[in-house]
């Protein structure tokens, strides 16, 4: 079974420019989260997707962040305009139903803003 | 709100030994799970062990075991026999199951480094 994928795997960018993450769930996950991970602390939920609705974006600055689940399967992460605080790793996550239990993490693309 | 705190920013322990690493959490709910996730430096997040709230009996996985008291709000992590590949950090988190969202909420993380 294939994990979770992401891309890309580390971005550097200008504060004011614009990014994109992507993630590709596992086969079959109704669930997908996006987390923001700043250095030294823990996973922070930004979004949380349930097929292609929305179930939480209550911490996702929607000044600057958005995101979008298309077809209920793959989804992009987007910011614009950057940030110097945005820096962090973006983790996306997956699990098979909202109840269950074990969430599947990606490798996580580290975003370096200048 | 529910919070996580680990106290412990960094553990040490002998290859070989026993360690206990140390989350609290606060909430007002009485159904929800914890679990402990271990993050490599390669950062893929993986479970370790999980543990229903409405158990009493503490969760075991291999060398993992936790001691959880619920009225203490207190959830620790026991590894045991530790291995080089132990070293990584520990993340406790706090899963709400009353709520609409099933809102994960994570601790800042306890490294733990494992001496040869």
């Amino acid at each position: 079974e294939a994990g979770v994928a992401q891309s890309p795997r580390y971005k550097i960018i200008e504060k004011r420019q614009s990014v994109a993450f992507w993630c590709n769930p596992i086969s079959g996950h109704a669930t997908l989260y996006w987390y923001q991970q700043i250095l030294g602390q823990g996973p922070k939920l930004l979004i949380q997707f349930q097929n292609n609705g929305v179930v939480d974006d209550s911490q996702l600055p929607k000044d600057r962040f958005s995101a979008e689940r298309l077809k209920g399967v793959d989804s992009t992460l987007k910011i614009q305009p950057a940030k110097l605080e945005d820096s962090a790793v973006y983790l996306c996550a997956s699990s098979l139903r909202q109840i269950s239990y074990e969430q599947y993490f990606g490798p996580g693309t580290r975003l370096t803003v200048t | 709100a529910q919070t996580v705190t680990q106290s412990q920013p960094e553990m040490s322990v002998q290859e070989a030994e026993t360690v206990t690493l140390s989350c609290t959490y606060d909430t007002s709910e009485s159904d929800y799970y914890l679990f402990w996730y271990k993050q490599p430096p390669s950062r893929q997040m993986i479970l370790v062990i999980r543990q229903e709230a409405y158990k009493q009996q503490n969760a075991t996985e291999n060398r993992f075991s936790v001691n959880f008291q619920k009225a203490a709000k207190s959830f620790s992590l026991k590894i045991s026999d530790s291995q080089l590949g132990d070293a990584a950090m520990y993340f406790c988190a706090y899963r709400s199951l009353t709520s609409g969202t099933y809102k994960y909420i994570f601790g800042t993380g306890t490294r733990l480094k494992v001496l040869a």
